[in-house]
């Protein structure tokens, strides 16, 4: 198994632009979690989702939309990206409801300029 | 994250010595406490937890303290290794508004250090 793999690892934006972080987990997680991490800081939940169709706020979502499609995948994107969204961004999955036993991928950071 | 704390930014220790790492935590309602590892340039990797109705939970060289009196939360590390050098964060849980699932919230890490 590949585990959570993240895309890209690397990104810089211009203030304004838009993108798309991927995350796909071979797992058949049905827990799906997007996380962003500042410098010093621990992490914070941006959004989750609990299965295909599902997702819901966490607790720094504004600036960001997801969509789960599929049990695999879970983009999170950026729209009109701001100098606050540089950060490094990691997406995670868990298999129970309790959400302790998270995998995380490798991360993506991104620079806004 | 502001609501789980570490004490110390930073630990140094020797190879084989053991280590201590502590966390403050602030929601008397969390059911879980959780420790993650996270090695430079890759995402958390979880350690091991422990459910608030314990006090004590030990793994592989690992051994987490919770004490719900004073809302501290420890884990040891025995015999440290090289690869342990990593930054260390406690979580604790929290109830999602949109149900369904935890939340977890994260204090801000203890890098740790181990000299040769």
């Amino acid at each position: 198994n590949a585990g959570v793999t993240q895309t890209p690892k690397f990104r810089i934006l211009k203030i304004g632009q838009s993108m798309t972080l991927q995350c796909a987990q071979d797992m058949n997680h049905n827990y799906m979690y997007w996380y962003r991490q500042d410098p010093g800081m621990g992490l914070k939940l941006i959004y989750y989702s609990v299965g295909a169709g599902i997702t819901d706020k966490g607790e720094v979502p504004n600036g960001y939309n997801v969509s789960r499609s599929t049990t695999e995948d879970f983009p999170l994107r950026l729209e009109l990206a701001a100098p606050s969204q540089t950060s490094v961004y990691f997406c995670a999955s868990s298999l129970t409801v309790k959400p302790y036993e998270q995998y995380f991928g490798p991360g993506t950071r991104l620079t806004v300029t | 994250g502001e609501n789980v704390g570490l004490h110390l930014p930073t630990l140094s220790v020797q190879e084989g010595d053991n280590s201590i790492i502590n966390c403050a935590y602030s929601n008397s309602a969390s059911d879980y406490f959780i420790w993650y590892k996270q090695e430079s340039g890759k995402g958390p990797q979880f350690i091991i937890d422990i459910r608030s109705n314990m006090d004590k939970r030990q793994g592989q060289r690992v051994t987490v303290l919770l004490n719900k009196t004073v809302k501290h939360l420890s884990l040891q590390i025995a015999a440290t290794q090289p690869g342990d050098s990593a930054v260390y964060f406690c979580a604790e849980t929290y109830e999602l508004s949109g149900g369904g699932a935890d939340g977890l919230t994260f204090g801000k890490g203890t890098h740790l250090i181990i000299q040769p």
